[in-house]
């Protein structure tokens, strides 16, 4: 069963602007990551927010965590073409495995 | 350092046949999963192994098994095939097992075609 769920299920912009995309979850987690999935390949470890964690940043990225609502946002800043690609969220809940979302399929047009 | 290799890349397979799919981690890693992805079900978390033992198992049914190596290369089997087991199968490596903030290294997958 999915732990996860992003929104929007999929996202278009235009080279340049920010693209965000949420996740909630139904149980409390120790952490949550983010990895991105370009087509036909595997899944890329983007970054890890803790459970204490409210915000975490890297590179052109940005992770919230509201864990009273059970809800992480992922934010890209200037969106490049080759930010093409699905992303998911992953949350670990203590029971010794990742459960991950039904991701976001972002496609940034130049 | 090499990433985590799957062999082989693509595979059909006829219905009830039998399958083996290979996954070799990043060197020091002891702990691989195994995840289906398909586009209904996204993906689903068949089991991990850590230092040769099983330690967590996904809702699958027993035609789904697997197993690891001493070297920490693993394998997963698939008998009776079935056409709804056609999907990317993902092998992952991390340092640690069961999560714990240790992030998944995902390999490039397998697509396995059920006809």
């Amino acid at each position: 069963s999915q732990q996860g769920e992003e929104d929007p299920q999929a996202l278009s912009i235009q080279e340049g602007e920010n693209a965000t995309m949420n996740c909630s979850y139904k149980t409390s987690i120790n952490n949550l990551q983010w990895y991105r999935q370009n087509s036909g390949r595997g899944l890329v470890h983007l970054i890890l927010i803790r459970s204490n964690e409210r915000e975490k940043h890297s590179g052109r990225l940005r992770v919230t965590l509201d864990t009273s609502k059970k809800s992480s946002s992922l934010l890209i800043t200037a969106s490049r073409a080759a930010d093409t690609a699905s992303y998911f969220c992953a949350t670990d809940s203590g029971t010794y495995k990742y459960i991950f979302g039904t991701g976001t399929r972002l496609k940034v047009l130049a | 350092k090499a990433g985590v290799t799957q062999t082989p890349r693509y595979l059909i397979k006829t219905r009830g046949q039998q399958v083996t799919l290979s996954c070799s981690p990043i060197s020091g890693h002891r702990s691989v999963s195994w995840y289906q992805q398909t586009p209904g079900q996204g993906l689903q978390f068949l089991f991990e192994y850590f230092s040769e033992t099983q330690r967590n198992k996904g809702n699958f049914p027993g035609r789904f098994s697997g197993r690891q190596f001493s070297n920490s290369r693993s394998e997963m089997n698939v008998s009776t095939l079935e056409l709804g087991d056609s999907a990317l199968y993902l092998c992952a490596s991390s340092l640690a097992f069961g999560g714990g903030g240790s992030p998944l290294h995902f390999g490039n997958g397998t697509r396995l075609t059920v006809t």
